[in-house]
């Protein structure tokens, strides 16, 4: 069955220390992958996103992702992260059957930065 | 900007008394999809449409209907709403799946309200 795994629910981190938010997914062929962001009591933004090519992908706020199909991960990483990145992380993998862009998520990873 | 709206932001409702969620759109996309989100939970797809072909998730409760009148405007009806139901309703958009005139994740990629605050009182 199709399925994304986040590992980590809570991460700390100091400000202007390097942050990677780990992702795994389970999915039968090659998957569209997504990260979404979500600041408190807001709607979801898109982070970034991978198909294909190349397997290190940019994305905004100085945010990258890297997909390795041999270990069915797309983990998030920044190299210096500032307090403003405190937020909700969910990875989405697609899409989901019937067609449609049913997107499955990740239960999300919750983002502390500490002064 | 093109954008996703909702309205309104924080919605207070009663045990039982009818309300309605609106989303609009200025993306133009042929799909719009409406998320429950509890706190501290992932997205739960409640369901979507596909144009006016309307898509029910298999375990979204009857107390949970939706209409889209155009393709700018999509609303959640909850007929009946229960303590439970108090969450974050996110609405999303995403383009035609089957256009392949779009790359893979351009089609797939989903557009995000701001999602409307419901608490049952």
């Amino acid at each position: 069955a199709q399925s994304v795994t986040q590992p980590d629910i809570h991460i700390t981190v100091s400000e202007g220390a390097s942050l990677e938010l780990r992702c795994n997914y389970s999915y039968g062929a090659t998957p569209y992958l997504f990260w979404y962001v979500q600041s408190p009591g807001q709607g979801l933004q898109l982070l970034l996103k991978y198909f294909s090519g190349d397997t290190l992908v940019q994305g905004i706020k100085g945010f990258e992702a890297e997909f390795k199909r041999s270990q069915s991960s797309f983990n998030l990483r920044k190299p210096s992260v500032h307090w403003s990145d405190a937020a909700e992380y969910f990875c989405a993998v697609g899409p989901f059957s019937g067609g449609y862009n049913k997107l499955i998520f990740g239960a999300g990873t919750r983002l502390a930065v500490h002064p | 900007d093109a954008m996703v709206i909702q309205n309104p932001r924080y919605q207070v409702t009663q045990f039982g008394k009818p309300v309605t969620l609106s989303c609009s759109q200025t993306l133009n996309h042929n799909v719009m999809y409406w998320y429950q989100q509890k706190s501290s939970q992932a997205p739960k797809l409640l369901f979507h449409y596909y144009d006016k072909d309307f898509n029910n998730e298999a375990d979204t409760p009857d107390n949970f209907q939706s209409r889209r009148p155009n393709t700018s405007f999509c609303f959640l009806d909850i007929r009946s709403p229960g303590l439970g139901d108090a969450a974050m309703y996110l609405c999303a958009t995403s383009r035609d799946p089957r256009d392949k005139g779009l790359a893979g994740a351009i089609r797939y990629e989903q557009y995000f309200g701001p999602g409307t605050r419901l608490t049952v009182t």
